[in-house]
């Protein structure tokens, strides 16, 4: 069965510093990689996706992320954190195939940062 | 597009009563999926449709649990007698299947007194 295992339930880090959330995946082949986050009170907004080809994808309000498919990673990375990335980040994966696509999520990492 | 928009925002129910949460899924997606999210379990698909039909509701914890589809731009999730443990945020998110990502809504927060 597949799973996400997201290994940092909380992390800190100072406004200005770089970020990098961590995300392992245990699958039968390469799936569909997404990261989300959660702001306090919101639903799960679509940070980037990994469908194939360049393995380093860019995102929206400035993350990017990297598929290593030797070490079953998609690691989550901002070079400079803003107060306002606080959240909660979710990593998750989709199968391949199928009419329908069902997302498996991580458990989550929770992103304080400090003034 | 206004998303995936959910009803009510937030619920306060006595035990026993029955609660239905609404969804209205964004246009065009054929896939809709319902999730409960608690500090203790995190995010926990209960169901998912697919062109309005069910396709696993392996996730729905009991009886008490039942949710329908009856057009494409319309779910419920419905819990009847609610109880104190079913307190939790429902988020509701809608795809196209010939394309994985799921959009989420803004959630029902659930408190069962």
């Amino acid at each position: 069965a597949q799973s996400v295992t997201q290994p940092d339930i909380h992390i800190t880090v100072s406004e200005g510093a770089s970020l990098e959330l961590r995300c392992n995946y245990s699958y039968g082949a390469t799936p569909y990689l997404f990261w989300y986050v959660q702001s306090p009170g919101q639903g799960l907004q679509l940070l980037l996706k990994y469908f194939s080809g360049d393995t380093l994808v860019q995102g929206i309000k400035g993350f990017e992320a990297e598929f290593k498919r030797s070490q079953s990673s998609f690691n989550l990375r901002k070079p400079s954190v803003h107060w306002s990335d606080a959240a909660e980040y979710f990593c998750a994966v989709a199968p391949l195939s199928g009419s329908a696509r069902q997302l498996t999520f991580g458990s989550g990492t929770q992103l304080t940062v400090l003034p | 597009d206004a998303g995936v928009i959910q009803s009510p925002r937030h619920e306060v129910t006595e035990m026993g009563q029955e609660v239905t949460l609404r969804c209205k899924p964004i246009s065009g997606h054929n896939s809709l999926f319902w999730y409960r999210q608690t500090m203790m379990r995190g995010l926990e698909l209960l169901i998912y449709f697919n062109n309005n039909v069910p396709i696993d509701d392996s996730g729905m914890p009991e009886d008490r649990f039942s949710a329908k589809m009856p057009n494409a731009s319309f779910s419920t999730l419905k819990i009847q007698p609610s109880e104190p443990r079913d307190s939790a945020v429902y988020f509701c998110a809608s795809s196209n299947s010939e394309r994985p990502e799921a959009f989420f809504g803004q959630g029902t927060r659930l408190t069962v007194v």
